[in-house]
């Protein structure tokens, strides 16, 4: 069974620019959930998207938003980019279930450096 | 926010020794994990505990969740060179969907 696949790994952006990352889940995952990774801050957690709504959001401001696709895929935007901006983006997605455990399962990450 | 801190930081250690580390919260969690994250990759879970109390295996890792709901602790047995990256707790609320709270990391560092 594929792994969750983030796309790009790896990209670097200037200051004011926007940026767009690609996660596509695990076959048959439809809940997608985005941390952001810092050494400073280490893992906050951004949004998580199910059934193409956002069922819920972290104390990131408006600069960060997400979408899910009707095939579970996702997408997360930041725009106006800030030099602390830089971190490592994970992708994470999870099985249906009635009710939601916490057992996610991680991609790579997309790792962002902002000049 | 909630915070857990993750204790130790970093731990040396030599080969064939046992490793103990821990989380604490000044909030309560309906549901305590473990993950580890090797360079390079995302994390991956280790242990899921759903009940205060429990004290869940797998394999040279034993994890529990404790009573007040406020605490976790993993010990690894018998640490190999495998073992080696960053170990961290998680900690979810009840009706928060996927949305986790993480530690800080223990990296653990194992000496052949």
């Amino acid at each position: 069974k594929a792994g969750v696949t983030q796309t790009p790994r790896y990209l670097i952006k200037t200051r004011g620019q926007q940026v767009t990352l690609s996660c596509s889940p695990i076959s048959g995952h439809r809940s997608v959930s985005w941390y952001q990774q810092t050494p400073g801050q280490g893992l906050q957690f951004l949004f998580e998207y199910f059934s193409e709504t956002q069922r819920n959001k972290g104390n990131f401001p408006g600069r960060f938003s997400g979408r899910q696709f009707s095939n579970s895929r996702s997408e997360m935007n930041v725009s106006t980019l800030e030099l602390g901006d830089s971190a490592l983006y994970l992708c994470a997605s999870s099985p249906v279930r009635t009710t939601s455990t916490g057992e996610l399962f991680f991609g790579e990450g997309s790792r962002l450096t902002v000049l | 926010g909630q915070q857990l801190n993750q204790s130790p930081q970093s731990m040396f250690i030599q080969e064939g020794e046992d490793v103990s580390m821990n989380c604490t919260s000044s909030s309560i969690f309906n549901t305590w994990l473990w993950y580890k994250q090797d360079p390079g990759e995302g994390p991956v879970l280790l242990i899921a505990l759903y009940k205060a109390g429990e004290l869940t295996s797998n394999g040279r890792l034993t994890a529990q969740f404790g009573i007040t709901r406020k605490d976790s602790f993993l010990n690894i047995s018998a640490s190999i060179p495998s073992d080696v990256g960053i170990y961290f707790c998680a900690g979810q609320l009840d009706n928060a969907g996927n949305m986790l709270t993480f530690g800080g990391g223990t990296r653990l560092m194992v000496k052949p």
